[in-house]
């Protein structure tokens, strides 16, 4: 299995600051990551695809990149409602895992 | 409006049996894989299944291997995970997603959540 490592594990920020969260990946996975919104007692929600692609409706705000093993999402200026925790998933082989998550607070 | 609405969670002793249920609707079902995602208690994300869009291949993660089948009737717009000898690790939210093709293929995202369905498996 791959293994997904991001960090930080948690994160304060404030309305307005620029945020990035790093996602690892233990061996390459070409650019086939994934980024993924979760709320509290909500369901994840697709942000990025393929590394670098804005998902329908996400807002442009929100970036990724990265290829191989180290990727980032980027939150240009952090809105109230993005206080969320986010998550990587690579999907260039099976099983698809998840990194462990990183946690985004005020 | 594509919506996926999950059933069938509730607590169950250790080794017993549940069915979860997913109903799709919103899109053409039959034409797309299907997947069970699952997050325990105050953790992470765990990929378990997944189905192609006719059924005919079926994916696991090696710890519900023999134990879950997923299936789905496309007739219906259902999607289905039948757990049997069911451990206290099994409890978790069981959310069921779909992919933006008809396989389980490289490169996929899971691109839309249903609001998820608890199991606890605790005597």
């Amino acid at each position: 299995d791959i293994q997904m490592t991001q960090s930080p594990s948690s994160l304060s920020a404030s309305v307005g600051n620029r945020v990035t969260i790093t996602c690892r990946a233990r061996q390459s996975i070409s650019s086939h990551l994934n980024w993924y919104q979760q709320k509290p007692r909500k369901a994840p929600k697709l942000l990025i695809y393929a590394a670098s692609s804005l998902q329908t409706g996400v807002p442009s705000r929100f970036s990724g990149s990265g290829s191989g093993t180290d990727f980032t999402l980027t939150i240009s200026s952090l809105q109230p409602e993005d206080f969320a925790t986010y998550y990587c998933q690579q999907s260039y082989s099976s099983p698809f895992t998840f990194g462990q998550g990183t946690r985004l607070e005020i | 409006e594509v919506q996926l609405l999950e059933s069938g969670g509730g607590l169950v002793q250790p080794g017993g049996s549940l069915r979860l249920s997913c109903a799709a609707s919103g899109f053409t079902f039959s034409s797309y894989a299907m997947s069970w995602v699952r997050q325990p208690p105050g953790r992470g994300l765990e990929w378990v299944s997944t189905i192609s869009d006719s059924g005919r291949s079926t994916y696991y993660t090696d710890s519900v291997k023999g134990r879950f089948t997923i299936s789905r009737d496309n007739s219906k717009n259902t999607l289905y995970l039948q757990m049997n000898s069911l451990r206290a690790e099994d409890t978790a939210v069981y959310f069921c997603s779909k992919f933006p093709s008809s396989g389980y293929h490289v490169g996929d995202a899971f691109d839309v959540w249903g609001q998820g369905t608890v199991v606890t498996v605790s005597s």
